[in-house]
This record gives C-alpha cells, structure tokens and sequence, in this order.
C-alpha cells in the first residue's frame, strides 16, 4: 500500500525558517518525481515545487524562488522542503504527492504550517 | 488569480449530469495533458482523471475528461451526493516552467 507522511509542520514566526519531511512506503521511491502542494486557509491548491527520481532537475512557483528548498534522500525514501524568509501568506497546509507534473495519483494527509507573530 | 479559470461554483440534482470547465492558454491545456482532482471537505485532494479523459482504476465511469484546444472539461454523469466536493483541474505550464491549479469549483449537489 503507497502511503506518503508528512511531518515537521509548526507555527512559526514571520522570517523564520522550517523543514518539511515527507516519508513514502509501499513503493520505489527513487522511480517517481514527487512534488509539494500547498492549500491556504479556505484556498485552493497551489502547486509549490517538484524534483526528479533523481534530484538532479526541480521546479519552483515563483513565490518561494530563492526561499525554499526542495530535496529527496533516496536511501531514506524521503522528500524534504526546507523553508526559510517565512511570511504569513505561507501559512497552508503542506502535501507531499507522488508524480511530477499533472498526474498525482497519491497524496500524503498533509502537514499545517502557521507563520505568525 | 488563478492561470487556469474555474467556475467557482456548480450545482446539480441528483442523478443528473454536471459539466466543469477549465479555460487555460497556449503555453498550458493547448500543449500539455489535464488533471483533475476531487477534494472532499477537510481531506486530501484524490486523484480522478489524468491525460487529459483517463480514469485511474477505482475511479468510477461517472467521471470523465475532455479537452479542445485551451479548455479542458470535467462531466460528472449519474450526479450523487458523495459527489458533493471542490474539483481543481492542474496541467503543466510551458511559460512558468510549472504546473497551475485551477481556482477550483464547489459543486453541490441538490
């Protein structure tokens, strides 16, 4: 059975920083793109980043260029997103996905990150 | 604002048929392939099509996808109440070097 979880969300403060932790099981994680989506307090989804089975190509929205990081450690079957410059329009709930692009066929229960004073 | 529209909301009783559209441009559903995802409320988004009209197994024959040029469109057939959810078309984006959700759309179910 796929499952992916997520961890490591927080209230943090406005320029703070936080990493994101997503554990995949049930499959070969180091076979498929993974991605983070993210959904705001009573807003829609918003794609984040995704990265390549093997790291070496991601993809970046425009608003967290320069601010967050996406990674993966194959030997952990893990995928990370590392937060810095954090401001209040980051607070969403963060979902890891399995896929690159349109197609995410399994989505982990997501993890709530609050930015605020 | 979203680069892909959605109506925001839509409605049906039951066992009709509803339509949902997602108008894009060029650079996104004129020369990629669509997604679509239910989100039912306080859950995970689940996946229900992909490729633009192709059902992942479990996904009922209800659900179906379509796409013409910059538009892409989601039918629900046979509407029932579990059907009572928020639907996102996604698709990768040339220009951004990404991919974009749609705003969603509510349907509610008479």
């Amino acid at each position: 059975e796929v499952q992916l979880v997520e961890s490591g969300g927080d209230l943090v403060q406005p320029g703070g920083s936080l990493r994101l932790s997503c554990a995949a099981s049930g499959f070969t994680f180091n076979n498929y793109w993974m991605t983070w989506v993210r959904q705001a307090p009573g807003q829609g989804l918003e794609w984040v980043a995704n990265i390549k089975e093997d790291g070496s190509e991601k993809h970046y929205v425009d608003s967290v260029k320069g601010r967050f990081t996406i990674s993966r450690d194959n030997a952990k079957n893990s995928m990370y997103l590392q937060m810095s410059s954090l401001r209040a329009e980051d607070t969403a709930v963060y979902y890891c996905a399995r896929g690159g692009r349109q197609r995410y066929e399994y989505w982990g229960q997501g993890a709530l990150v609050t930015v605020s004073s | 604002q979203s680069v892909l529209t959605q109506p925001p909301s839509a409605s049906g009783t039951p066992g009709q048929r509803v339509t949902i559209s997602c108008s894009g441009s060029s650079s996104n559903i004129e020369s990629n392939t669509v997604g679509w995802y239910q989100q039912l409320p306080g859950a995970a988004p689940k996946f229900l099509i992909y490729g633009n009209n192709q059902r992942p197994s479990g996904v009922p024959d209800r659900f179906s996808g379509s796409k013409s040029g910059t538009s892409a469109s989601l039918a629900i057939s046979g509407l029932q109440s579990e059907d009572e959810a928020d639907y996102y078309c996604a698709v990768w984006d040339d220009s951004l070097n990404g991919v974009v959700f749609g705003g969603g759309t509510k349907l509610t179910v008479l």
